[in-house]
C-alpha cells in the first residue's frame, strides 16, 4: 500500500518503561508530523520535521518525549520512562510539501495506541 | 491560528444532504478553512479545503461565508460509512493544525 504505516499498532508497557514507536510516511513526502490523541479528545500536535530537520517540537509535553528522522523518510517517537498519563493514540502523517507550500493535505496513519500500566 | 466553533454532535438520515457547521470569526485574510473526519479507531482522513471561494470535490462541497466567519461542509448523500468525527481546522500556511473537538456525526439508517 502507499500509504502512511505506523507500527506497532498496539503496545502496552509498565510504568517507568521506554517506548518507540515507528512511522514509515508516504515515499517522497517531505514533511512528517506526529500528534497525540487522548481519548473523546482532538488530535493535538506534537512535532514537525520537513525532510530531516525537526522544525518545530513545540507540542513535544516534557522532555522525556523524543522524535527523530534521521534520513528523512522513516521516523520514530520514543517515549522515555512512561507515565499513566501517556495513554493516548499516537499519529504521524505526512505531506507532499512543506508547512509553506500549497496543498498541505496530511494524510495519516492508524496510529499506535499506546496503554502504560 | 483562529479557533474555531463546531457543534458537539448532529444526526443525519442515510440518502439525506450532511450539513456541518463551523464558526471562524476571528480568522485573518490568509487563512484557510480545512476539513477531516476521523472513523473510529483510523487516522483522520483530509476532505476538502478552502480559502475564499467554494470548494467541490469527489466527497463533499465547501461553502464559504462572504466574511469568512463561518462555513458549511456538506455531504450531500449521507451513506452508513459518513459517521465520524468531523473537524473544521483554520489554518495558516508555517503553522500547525489545530484539530479541537469536532462534530460527532451519526447517520441514521
Amino acid at each position: 500500500g502507499a500509504g502512511v504505516s505506523q507500527s506497532p499498532r498496539y503496545k502496552v508497557a509498565k510504568r517507568g518503561q521506554d517506548v518507540a514507536l515507528r512511522c514509515d510516511p508516504i515515499s517522497g513526502h517531505v514533511s512528517l508530523f506526529w500528534y497525540q490523541q487522548a481519548l473523546g479528545q482532538g488530535p493535538e500536535f506534537l512535532t514537525y520535521f520537513q525532510n530531516e530537520a525537526q522544525l518545530d517540537k513545540s507540542g513535544l509535553p516534557s522532555d522525556r518525549f523524543f522524535a527523530e528522522r534521521p534520513e528523512g523518510s522513516v521516523s520514530t517517537l520514543k517515549i522515555q520512562r512512561t507515565q499513566q498519563e501517556d495513554s493516548a493514540v499516537y499519529l504521524c502523517a505526512s505531506s507532499q510539501h512543506t508547512q509553506r507550500g500549497a496543498g498541505n493535505e496530511q494524510f495519516f496513519g492508524p496510529g499506535t495506541r499506546l496503554t502504560v500500566l | 491560528d483562529a479557533k474555531t466553533t463546531q457543534p458537539t454532535s448532529m444526526d443525519c438520515a442515510e440518502g439525506r444532504a450532511a450539513n456541518l457547521p463551523c464558526n471562524h470569526s476571528t480568522i485573518s485574510g490568509n487563512e484557510y478553512v480545512y476539513w477531516y473526519r476521523q472513523i473510529h479507531s483510523q487516522g483522520p482522513q483530509y476532505i476538502i479545503h478552502g480559502l475564499k471561494n467554494n470548494e467541490t470535490n469527489e466527497m463533499a462541497s465547501l461553502i464559504i461565508t462572504e466574511d469568512r466567519k463561518s462555513s458549511t461542509l456538506i455531504l450531500p448523500h449521507a451513506t452508513l460509512r459518513d459517521t465520524a468525527v468531523y473537524y473544521c481546522i483554520v489554518f495558516y500556511p508555517g503553522n500547525q493544525f489545530y484539530f479541537g473537538t469536532g462534530t460527532s456525526l451519526t447517520v441514521i439508517p
